[in-house]
């Protein structure tokens, strides 16, 4: 099925450091989305961005859909053990009422201490 | 309770066998959806319920593929002579409407086809 193009696909950082990840497109969206996916655990819902052009933050996190509204970015700055995980991206529609999520691969973040 | 739930957690079975995956969606959420995350990879859409129909089955990767709701709260995913390909994390998710609420996921079912 359609996927989103994420990446990095995996990164590997020391504690404290700045993370950037990103999601690219051929569809356009009406929102954006980020979620964390823990291991055992289902996604849970960071940020989302209903605007092209909006930038959010959410403590540490910051992130902005893109003014095509074909892309976004996730920034984690100070980065610290808990960040650990899976991050995905994922692009929502609204198609006769019902919203459809389509998400990227993920971007599996390993924080070395 | 106060989340999604979903049982079993794991699920391990020969294949050929028939499984039957449940999902307890929150409390008052009128939409629920069924993902399939295979390793290593996203959440591919299975199914979209709204209340106890169904208008979008597009995602079932084929007619081994089956799921209900009933009373506009529990549904079960049923996943009919077992392939090795079918081995995923099946999610749930709920939302409170079908517009666009956030959807809240469940902790998933392993499931393993040997």
């Amino acid at each position: 099925g359609q996927q989103l193009n994420q990446s990095p696909q995996s990164m590997f950082i020391q504690e404290g450091e700045d993370v950037s990840m990103n999601c690219t497109s051929s569809s356009i969206f009406n929102t954006w989305l980020w979620y964390k996916q823990d291991p055992g655990e289902g996604p849970v819902l960071l940020i989302a961005l209903y605007k092209a052009g909006e930038l959010t933050s959410n403590g540490r996190l910051t992130a902005q859909f893109g003014i095509t509204r074909k892309d976004s970015f996730l920034n984690i700055s100070a980065s610290i053990p808990s960040d650990v995980g899976i991050y995905f991206c994922a692009g929502r529609t609204l198609i006769q009422g019902a919203q459809k999520l389509v998400f990227g691969q993920g971007t599996r973040l390993t924080i070395n201490p | 309770g106060a989340g999604v739930s979903q049982s079993p957690s794991n699920k391990v079975t020969e294949k050929g066998k028939d499984v039957e995956l449940r999902c307890d969606p929150i409390s008052g959420h009128t939409a629920l959806y069924w993902y399939r995350q295979s390793l290593g990879q996203g959440l591919e859409f299975l199914i979209y319920f709204q209340g106890n129909s169904a208008p979008d089955k597009s995602g079932l990767p084929s007619d081994r593929f089956s799921a209900e709701r009933t009373g506009g709260s529990v549904s079960t995913l049923t996943i009919q002579r077992t392939q090795q390909e079918d081995s995923a994390v099946y999610l749930c998710a709920s939302s409170l409407g079908s517009g666009g609420g956030t959807q809240y996921f469940g902790p998933g079912t392993r499931l393993t086809v040997l």
